[in-house]
């Protein structure tokens, strides 16, 4: 599986939008880029994954680049709940071997 | 639906003692995996299983063995115990193949604390 980068802290404003880059530059066609996040302690939870196309959901919004080198997991009205290691994992489509990074820390502040 | 649970939550061994790590889920998923998460990192993955009857290693697998013998169940044993081994340990189930809008979604357990001493 290709290997993600992601910037080891951010913070945000509680209200505001929250982007979470992840640069994946050596994903290849049938890599999926997944978002996990873990709130302290507990076990990792499925946020949104994607091919190539924009997706979203209740949680989130993850924005592909048209290259798919990099995606932005947004979070439109980040709250204090929201405070969490967030994950960007590239995994082939029947690749069972899911391996985590080290994340990117999400601090909301009020 | 109880989804995927770990027990113990909380486990203190001494060095060399052995003991399970058990795991299981009502899903009907049938791959299982084990993460270990040490403090202010990420997870590793440890083994996984894509059926019963069939586990493979993963990037730490030294000091761990596992076995699937049915769908729902995938124990973590810890042979010897080493206070390296001192950690907060995940298992996870995902479907395969991939059903449902969620595809190969990883579902995970709520962690059970290790210490070695």
């Amino acid at each position: 599986d290709a290997k993600t980068t992601q910037p080891p802290s951010m913070d945000c404003a509680e209200g505001r939008a929250a982007n979470l880059p992840c640069n994946h530059s050596t994903i290849s066609g049938n890599e999926y880029v997944y978002w996990y996040r873990q709130i302290h302690s507990q076990g990792p939870q499925y946020i949104i994954h994607g091919l190539k196309n924009n997706e979203t959901n209740e949680m989130a919004s993850l924005i592909i680049t048209e290259d798919r080198k990099s995606s932005t997991l947004i979070l439109p009205h980040a709250t204090l709940r929201d405070t969490a290691v967030y994950y960007c994992i590239v995994r082939g489509y029947n690749n069972n071997d899911m391996r985590f990074g080290a994340g990117t820390r999400l601090t909301v502040k009020p | 639906n109880a989804g995927v649970t770990q027990t113990p939550k909380f486990q203190v061994l001494k060095t060399g003692q052995s003991m399970t790590l058990q795991c299981a889920q009502d899903m009907n998923h049938e791959y299982m995996s084990w993460y270990r998460q040490d403090p202010g990192m990420g997870l590793r993955l440890i083994h996984y299983s894509v059926g019963a009857g069939i586990t493979d290693q993963g990037e730490v697998p030294n000091g761990y063995n596992v076995s699937r013998s049915t769908t729902e169940d995938f124990p973590l044993r810890l042979l010897s115990a080493a206070p390296s081994q001192t950690s907060v340990y995940f298992c996870a189930s995902s479907p395969t193949p991939p059903r449902g809008a969620r595809g190969n979604t990883i579902y995970f357990g709520e962690g059970s604390w290790l210490t070695v001493v």
